[in-house]
């Protein structure tokens, strides 16, 4: 069965760094987004992704965040100066879009700062 | 914006029982309840949804019910294994499967051997 796929597993990363977070959605998907876990909190929604554009973002979802599909393949979460607050566990998702199409999760980078 | 309340917060039970997780929303406007299982080191994992113009759905020994008018919605787990061990998540949505998720803080869930 097909998967949503994320690397790295776990990135640390120190305070004010730049950090990029990759997945490579199920290929016959049209949707894509980020959600992020604080440890021991509810999964929370950044952002979601359609046509090559941004369909939808949270307030969490600031200037420091950005998100990209380089190639016909990749979705990448970009954090240009991270903060402490930023540590969490963040998942990609993707869905086909439309009725009773639901959203799949890949297994999360962890990201750590320092 | 959504709010999704989820109960209770860790729900231990022995093997063969059956198990409930209940939550809430706020949003009227939402149509699609999707429960998502997450295991240790995974993601979620999607186990059954549910959209508004249905009251009741089963798949084997899990059942998700909805009551619209009270605006809750709830997860049934019967004859529990230990496998069934994980953190359960409820969320909402809009416009089905391609609009934003919002979920419940979830339920941890023990089954004893």
């Amino acid at each position: 069965e097909p998967e949503v796929t994320q690397t790295p597993s776990h990135q640390v990363t120190q305070m004010g760094q730049e950090v990029i977070l990759r997945c490579v959605p199920i290929s016959n998907h049209l949707y894509f987004y980020w959600y992020r876990q604080i440890l021991g909190q509810k999964v929370e929604f950044l952002v979601s992704f359609y046509n090559n554009e941004i369909s939808e973002k949270s307030e969490i979802f600031d200037d420091q965040f950005s998100v990209e599909r380089p190639d016909g393949s990749n979705f990448t979460l970009k954090i240009r100066s991270t903060k402490l607050e930023d540590s969490a566990m963040y998942f990609c998702a993707s869905g086909r879009g439309g009725r009773d199409q639901p959203q799949h999760f890949g297994d999360g980078t962890r990201l750590s700062i320092l | 914006g959504e709010n999704v309340e989820q109960h209770p917060s860790t729900l231990s039970v022995q093997e063969g029982d059956s198990a409930v997780i209940k939550c809430t929303y706020s949003d009227s406007a939402s149509n699609y309840f999707p429960w998502y299982k997450q295991e240790l080191g995974k993601g979620p994992q999607l186990i059954i949804d549910i959209r508004s113009n249905v009251g009741e759905k089963k798949d084997q020994r899990i059942a998700v019910t909805l009551n619209k008018t009270a605006k809750h919605f709830s997860l049934h787990i019967t004859e529990t294994q230990p496998e069934d061990s994980a953190v359960y998540f409820c969320a909402a949505s809009k416009d089905s499967g391609y609009s934003t998720l919002t979920f419940g803080k979830g339920t941890m869930l023990l089954v004893s051997p």
